[in-house]
């Protein structure tokens, strides 16, 4: 009963340094999502996905990129890091139907850029 | 793009009280879904109640319940019998017919033994 899985957990990185944080989903869900929180803030859409193959913009996209090739994992990828970047990273995926109109949320995973 | 307004940065209730957690949100859709999440400090993203706007009566889970008010554009929280375990980050959010959502920047709930 894994639901979203977001690994790693926590990272630092150097300004300037790359990385992919990784979400898995094993709920055959269509649509996923990526979120950052800022502190005291809510969740900014970065980029969701309506299925394989088909990635859009939120609102806050710049300085990130995603991949959707297959329906479970929906992986976020920072070139580049910078401080503004720090934040907590929400992954969530949802189900097509409309019945089932939940989102779950991954553990999120905790990145400072310094 | 719509907006979501929680103007109440911190509430705390004594427990076994009543509470109402306050939101707004700006939209010129006319079908859509608004919720309610809780976040406790383990950061995880809890669902508490959600409400679809073509449906007129207020959605409510056990101590949970709504007050939506389409026209108004408000869709407030209460929270009856608060208990301790009631404490956490709460947020709305609303949820475009494109799927993207939308939240706020949540309201902080102390309940006070």
């Amino acid at each position: 009963n894994a639901g979203v899985t977001q690994t790693p957990k926590f990272r630092i990185l150097k300004i300037g340094q790359s990385m992919t944080l990784q979400c898995t989903q094993d709920m055959n869900h269509n649509y996923m999502y990526w979120y950052r929180q800022d502190p005291g803030m809510g969740l900014k859409l970065i980029y969701y996905s309506v299925g394989a193959g088909i990635t859009d913009k939120g609102e806050v996209p710049n300085g990130y990129n995603v991949s959707r090739s297959t329906t479970e994992d929906f992986p976020l990828r920072l070139e580049l890091a910078a401080p503004s970047q720090t934040s907590v990273y929400f992954c969530a995926s949802k189900d097509l139907d409309e019945a089932k109109n939940i989102q779950y949320f991954g553990a999120g995973t905790r990145l400072s850029v310094l | 793009a719509q907006t979501v307004t929680q103007s109440q940065p911190e509430m705390s209730v004594q427990e076994a009280e009543t509470v109402t957690l306050s939101c707004t949100y700006d939209t010129s859709e006319s079908d859509y879904y608004l919720f309610w999440y809780k976040q406790p400090p383990s950061r995880q993203m809890i669902l508490v109640i959600r409400q679809e706007a073509y449906k007129q009566q207020n959605a409510t889970e056990n101590r949970f319940s709504v007050n939506f008010q389409k026209a108004a554009k408000s869709f407030s929280l209460k929270i009856s019998d608060s208990q301790l375990g009631d404490a956490a980050m709460y947020f709305c959010a609303y949820r475009s017919t494109g799927n993207q959502f939308y939240f706020g920047t949540g309201t902080s709930l102390t309940v006070i033994p």
